[in-house]
């Protein structure tokens, strides 16, 4: 399809494992975006990329969370040491370029760190 | 993070009547969005605002955009079933090129056949 696409669909991890969660973004759009969303709560957002670079990672919790986007398309979120408080869907979005154009969301990564 | 403050939080209502929530922030924005989220899937944007004061309507859907820029609310005329989900408020602002976007925390819709 021509939509965002994540991956896993869903994670299954134990405290204190590092995991990897996937983002491929609509061909073409050069701003991706990661949001991560707890039960009963809206998106919020972590980190925005425009083309390769970190524009604003003001949003990551702490130093465990890293995300790079190395060729300005696929990017990938990575965890350290992972927390039962990281559970949480974690989405992505990718929009043309950056400004008020429309976020188009993939379905999300279900992580569950147990 | 900072969450706008939507209301209602859920909310039940009969097959084919008319929906109102809306949400407000502290902060001004220049854009107001609203998702509608399935479950298992991601937000889809339903209706975009860009100017205070603006009525925009989608199909059943209209939207406001608050004259202080600081609300906003989303109206459903005569509700289906389909239109079952939860219904994100989004502020958009910034300088520049880049606008980030702040989502609210919610409505739950459930129609009643």
């Amino acid at each position: 399809g021509a939509g965002v696409s994540q991956t896993p669909s869903n994670k299954v991890t134990e405290k204190g494992k590092y995991v990897e969660l996937r983002c491929d973004p609509i061909s073409g759009h050069t701003a991706l975006y990661w949001y991560r969303q707890s039960l009963g709560q809206g998106p919020e957002f972590l980190i925005y990329f425009q083309g390769t670079g970190a524009a604003d990672d003001s949003g990551l919790p702490n130093d465990r969370f890293f995300a790079v986007r190395p060729e300005g398309s696929v990017s990938t979120l990575k965890i350290q040491r992972t927390e039962r408080g990281d559970s949480a869907v974690y989405l992505c979005a990718s929009s043309s370029n950056g400004g008020i154009e429309t976020q188009y969301f993939g379905p999300g990564t279900r992580l569950l760190v147990l | 993070g900072q969450q706008l403050n939507q209301s209602p939080q859920s909310m039940f209502i009969q097959e084919g009547e008319d929906v109102s929530m809306n949400c407000t922030s502290s902060s001004i924005f220049n854009t107001w969005l609203w998702y509608k989220q399935d479950p298992g899937e991601g937000p889809v944007l339903l209706i975009a605002l860009y100017k205070a004061g603006e009525l925009t309507s989608n199909g059943r859907l209209t939207a406001q955009f608050g004259i202080t820029r600081k609300d906003s609310f989303l109206n459903i005329s005569a509700s289906i079933p389909s239109d079952v989900g939860i219904y994100f408020c989004a502020g958009q602002g910034g300088s520049g090129g880049y606008q980030k976007v702040t989502f609210g925390t919610g409505t739950k819709l459930q129609v009643i056949p």
